[in-house]
């Protein structure tokens, strides 16, 4: 069974830094596409990063361009958001999201989300 | 950049067919996907490549994609089929996946 497993999130204050992980299970992690996806209170979805299965290519919203970094540690079937410089519209439920293999783009199994909240 | 629009709220009776739409430019051109979120969870996939049910999921969903329009109908409605649902494709272009806004479907 396919199990994603997010932590990290929390209150931090506007301009700080916080990290994300994603723990994954059930599947050969390294074959696969993961991303973050995130929904802001009340709003609808808004995808954020994604990252090759080697890691050697990643894609981000222009939205968190410069500010977020996503990276994978393959050995720990772990995934990462690095989150810099957050803003209060960065405020959101994060989804660890694993995206299908080959040539198609949907997101086959979701994590149930960590909660980033930036506030004074 | 691509955009896809979705009504806001769709209403159906219980037991009758809702069809939910998914606007975008040409978006038969693309692969389109859908989600449902019921409140306080996370999105389950519920449609993929326009019209490919995921293992587990009823045949009275099921997906079209033509023109400009995109639409999941939900046959036979029922109570657990509330929630928000939300459309999806891959903008080859911007190399970015494109949500629509949501549609929250009441059954009544």
């Amino acid at each position: 069974e396919v199990q994603l497993l997010e932590s990290g999130g929390g209150l931090v204050q506007p301009g700080g830094s916080l990290r994300l992980s994603c723990v994954a299970s059930g599947f050969t992690f390294s074959t696969y596409t993961m991303s973050w996806v995130r929904q802001a209170p009340g709003k609808g979805l808004e995808w954020v990063s994604s990252i090759s299965g080697s890691g050697s290519f990643t894609y981000g919203a222009d939205s968190v361009k410069g500010r977020f970094s996503i990276s994978r540690d393959n050995s720990n079937n772990t995934l990462y958001l690095q989150m810099d410089s957050l803003r209060a519209d960065d405020t959101a439920v994060y989804y660890c999201a694993k995206r299908c293999v080959g040539s198609c783009s949907h997101f086959e199994n979701w994590g149930q989300g960590t909660l980033v909240a930036v506030s004074s | 950049s691509y955009e896809l629009t979705q009504p806001n709220s769709v209403s159906v009776a219980l037991g009758q067919t809702a069809r939910l739409t998914c606007g975008g430019h040409d978006i038969a051109a693309k692969s389109v996907q859908w989600y449902h979120q019921r409140p306080g969870q996370a999105p389950v996939l519920v449609m993929h490549t326009n019209d490919k049910r995921p293992s587990g999921v009823p045949e009275r969903l099921s997906g079209t994609n033509s023109g400009n329009t995109a639409t999941l109908t939900i046959s036979g409605a029922q109570v657990g089929d509330e929630g928000d649902f939300y459309c999806q494709v891959w903008d080859i272009y911007t190399s970015s996946v494109i949500f629509g806004g949501g549609t929250k479907l009441s059954v009544l």
